[in-house]
C-alpha cells in the first residue's frame, strides 16, 4: 500500500520561527510536492521536486524554500514564519512518466501561526 | 481570470439522484483532465481521468469538451458514501504538475 507519511498533524508555531515541514515517501517516487491548501482557494502549489536536490518554484514560493537531499524525503521550510502562513499544508508524490498524473498525498500538517 | 474554476456549492442530493458538476479552464493547451475526491478532513485521491472520447467508471462519468474548454462529472444513484469535495485538476506543459479547482462540495442525504 502505498504511503505519503507528514511529520506533524498540528503544529502550533510563533510569528519569526523558523519551521520544517517533513514528509516521506515509500513508493520510489521522482517527483515531490508541497501545497497549501485554505478555504476558497483550493489547493496551491508552493514547491514541487523531480529529482533528488532538484527544486522548481511553484504558483506561491515566496516566504517559503524546499530541501530535497534524499529521494523519499521532502522538506518544505519557513524561515520566518508569519501569521498568513497559517494553512492546512499538503505533501504529494507521483512517479515519472505517463503515471505521473495520480499524486498521493499524505494527510497534512495543518500549521497555526500565532 | 482562475485557472480552472469550479462552483463550490455545495449541491445537496437526496440518496439516489443523478447530480453533475462542471468546470472550466483557461488554458487551451492543457492536455490532460482528471477529477480527484477530498473527503471532508482528508487527502485528496485520484477518482478518475477525463478522456476526450468521455468514460465511465461504474456510477461516474466524465466528459471533456475541448471546444468550450469544460470538463464535467456526473454521478448517478448517488451515495450516502458519494458524500465528498469533487477536485476537477489540469495538467498543462511537460512538467509533472498539476492545477487544481477549489472544488465541489457534494452532500448526499437520506
Amino acid at each position: 500500500d502505498v504511503k505519503v507519511t507528514q511529520s506533524s498533524r498540528y503544529l502550533v508555531k510563533r510569528t519569526g520561527e523558523k519551521v520544517f515541514l517533513e514528509c516521506v515517501q515509500d513508493m520510489d517516487h521522482e517527483n515531490m510536492f508541497w501545497y497549501r491548501q485554505d478555504p476558497g482557494l483550493g489547493l496551491r502549489l508552493i514547491y514541487f521536486s523531480y529529482d533528488v536536490k532538484m527544486k522548481e518554484k511553484g504558483d506561491i514560493p515566496e516566504g517559503y524554500s524546499v530541501s530535497r537531499e534524499k529521494k523519499e524525503r521532502f522538506s518544505l521550510i519557513l524561515e520566518s514564519a508569519s501569521t498568513n502562513q497559517t494553512s492546512m499544508y499538503l505533501c504529494a508524490s507521483s512517479p515519472h512518466g505517463v503515471a505521473a498524473y495520480e499524486q498521493y498525498f499524505g494527510p497534512g500538517t495543518r500549521l497555526t501561526v500565532t | 481570470r482562475k485557472e480552472v474554476e469550479q462552483d463550490p456549492g455545495p449541491f445537496n442530493v437526496p440518496e439516489g439522484a443523478t447530480v453533475a458538476f462542471n468546470c472550466t479552464y483557461s488554458n487551451s493547451a492543457s492536455q490532460s483532465f482528471f477529477w480527484y475526491r477530498q473527503d471532508c478532513r482528508k487527502e485528496p485521491k485520484l477518482l478518475m481521468s477525463v478522456y476526450s472520447s468521455g468514460n465511465e467508471d461504474g456510477r461516474f462519468t466524465a466528459q471533456l469538451n475541448r471546444a468550450s474548454q469544460y470538463i464535467s462529472l456526473l454521478i448517478r444513484d448517488s451515495k450516502l458514501s458519494d458524500s465528498a469535495t469533487y477536485l476537477c485538476v489540469v495538467k498543462t506543459g511537460t512538467a509533472s504538475k498539476l492545477t487544481f479547482g477549489t472544488g465541489t462540495r457534494l452532500q448526499v442525504t437520506l
